[in-house]
């Protein structure tokens, strides 16, 4: 398997505009996971998914960001609008029950 | 309060000693719990994961859980330069919560 793969891997944006990222979870995992690492707050859960059914999102900053999984394979998290506070580095993971996360390589947001 | 805490660090041990990394959580229904190391620029890897109370070893690594204090910690033995990255504790049950991380940097 290829892993959490997401994309893009890098994204500048000005502000104001509408960032969708994307990420294939590993075959077979059950839970999706989107967090968004700064180096002031660390790794922070923003939502994550059981079946493809959002479980928690309550550490979704504001209603400018959503997230969706239409199916086991695809899910995204979209920001709209973009404001420069937004930049970060976004990670999906995807797990077992076991919560045995596997993260994707990150996509690199900036918003200017 | 935030639900898992670590030092920050930095911390940096010489080559070939034993680099020594704590946490602590709050959820006392935290049922499983994570340490994952990440390099700059990259993400994070799981490198051990415990459940019950004592001690796990896989080669290096030993990870130690004791529910009753909601402490958790990681031994590297003999580190290696290798090993200096940020490590990440994870704690897991109806909530998923990670930690800040600590630095580390092992000094050939």
């Amino acid at each position: 398997d290829a892993g959490v793969i997401q994309s893009p891997r890098h994204e500048v944006t000005e502000m104001g505009q509408e960032v969708t990222l994307r990420c294939k979870p590993i075959s077979g995992h059950d839970y999706l996971f989107w967090y968004r690492q700064t180096m002031m707050r660390g790794l922070e859960l923003l939502i994550y998914f059981n079946n493809n059914v959002p479980i928690d999102d309550s550490g979704m900053p504001e209603d400018r960001f959503s997230a969706k999984m239409p199916n086991a394979s695809f899910s995204t998290l979209k920001i709209q609008p973009s404001e420069p506070r937004d930049s970060a580095v976004y990670f999906c993971a995807s797990s077992l029950y076991d919560q045995k996360a596997f993260f994707g390589q990150g996509t690199r947001l900036t918003v200017v | 309060q935030k639900e898992v805490e670590q030092n920050s660090g930095p911390l940096s041990v010489p080559e070939g000693a034993i680099a020594s990394l704590n946490c602590t959580y709050s959820d006392r229904g935290s049922q499983s719990f994570f340490w994952y190391r990440q390099y700059s620029g990259k993400s994070p890897e799981l490198i051990m994961f415990i459940y019950s109370n004592g001690d796990k070893e896989d080669g290096r690594f030993t990870a130690q859980l004791n529910k009753a204090s909601q402490y958790v910690s990681l031994l590297i033995r003999d580190s290696q330069p290798s090993d200096s990255a940020t490590y990440l504790c994870a704690a897991g049950g109806n909530q998923f919560y990670f930690g800040t991380g600590t630095s580390l940097t092992v000094i050939p």
